[in-house]
């Protein structure tokens, strides 16, 4: 069964500093990979994804993503933290579509809060 | 560009009672999901619909029902409401052939 981990419950880090938010997933093969951030209380924006080719992809806002078949994991990074990046950030999977009978749900991690210090 | 669009936005309702969920996709996408995200928890999949057809189910409970209409909305029905029932419910909408599917901005259920 497809499943998301992402070890870190809370990160607090201070302004300006680099981030990294870690993700690793089960699945039986590559699947669709997505990084979600949700400010309190609104809904989901999608920061990047990766389908397939360049492991490293980059998204909105300045975050970028890399994809380690190895292993089995896609972590999120940002070289410069902002205040305004203080959310909550949730790494999901998805089965690929071109495989019979995946219909494309995700399945999400834990979610990881981040704090930024002034 | 158009969007995902749910309604209500905010839904409160008192226990056993029901409600209903609207969700209306982004023009031409054939596929619905629905997700419950519980506070302080990641959104967890409920069901989903392909071209008016229930394509996959996840932990959706049984006083739950759902359809996709004929013109591709999709309504959550939820019957005997509980308190564990308050959440945020979140509609996403994909193209067939496309890999991503584009969220609703959710709307959020209260039970007292």
């Amino acid at each position: 069964a497809q499943s998301v981990t992402q070890p870190d419950i809370h990160i607090t880090v201070s302004e300006g500093a680099s981030l990294e938010l870690r993700c690793n997933y089960s699945y039986g093969a590559t699947p669709y990979l997505f990084w979600y951030v949700q400010s309190p209380g609104q809904g989901l924006q999608l920061l990047l994804k990766y389908f397939s080719g360049d492991t490293l992809v980059q998204g909105i806002k300045g975050f970028e993503a890399e994809f380690k078949r190895s292993q089995s994991s896609f972590n999120l990074r940002k070289p410069s933290v902002h205040w305004s990046d203080a959310a909550e950030y949730f790494c999901a999977v998805g089965a690929r579509l071109e495989v019979a009978g995946n219909t494309g749900k995700l399945i999400f991690g834990q979610g990881t809060t981040l704090q930024v210090k002034p | 560009a158009a969007g995902v669009i749910q309604s209500p936005r905010h839904l409160i309702k008192e226990k056993r009672e029901t409600a209903t969920l609207k969700c209306y996709p982004i023009p031409r996408h054939d596929t619905v999901y629905w997700y419950q995200q519980g506070p302080g928890q990641d959104p967890q999949f409920l069901i989903s619909f392909y071209e008016k057809m229930q394509s996959d189910k996840g932990s959706i409970p049984d006083r739950f029902s759902a359809q996709q209409f004929s013109d591709y909305h999709s309504e959550l029905n939820m019957s005997s409401l509980e308190l564990g029932d308050s959440a945020l419910y979140f509609c996403a909408s994909r193209r067939d052939r496309d890999n991503e599917q584009f969220f609703g901005p959710g709307t959020r259920l209260t039970v007292l």
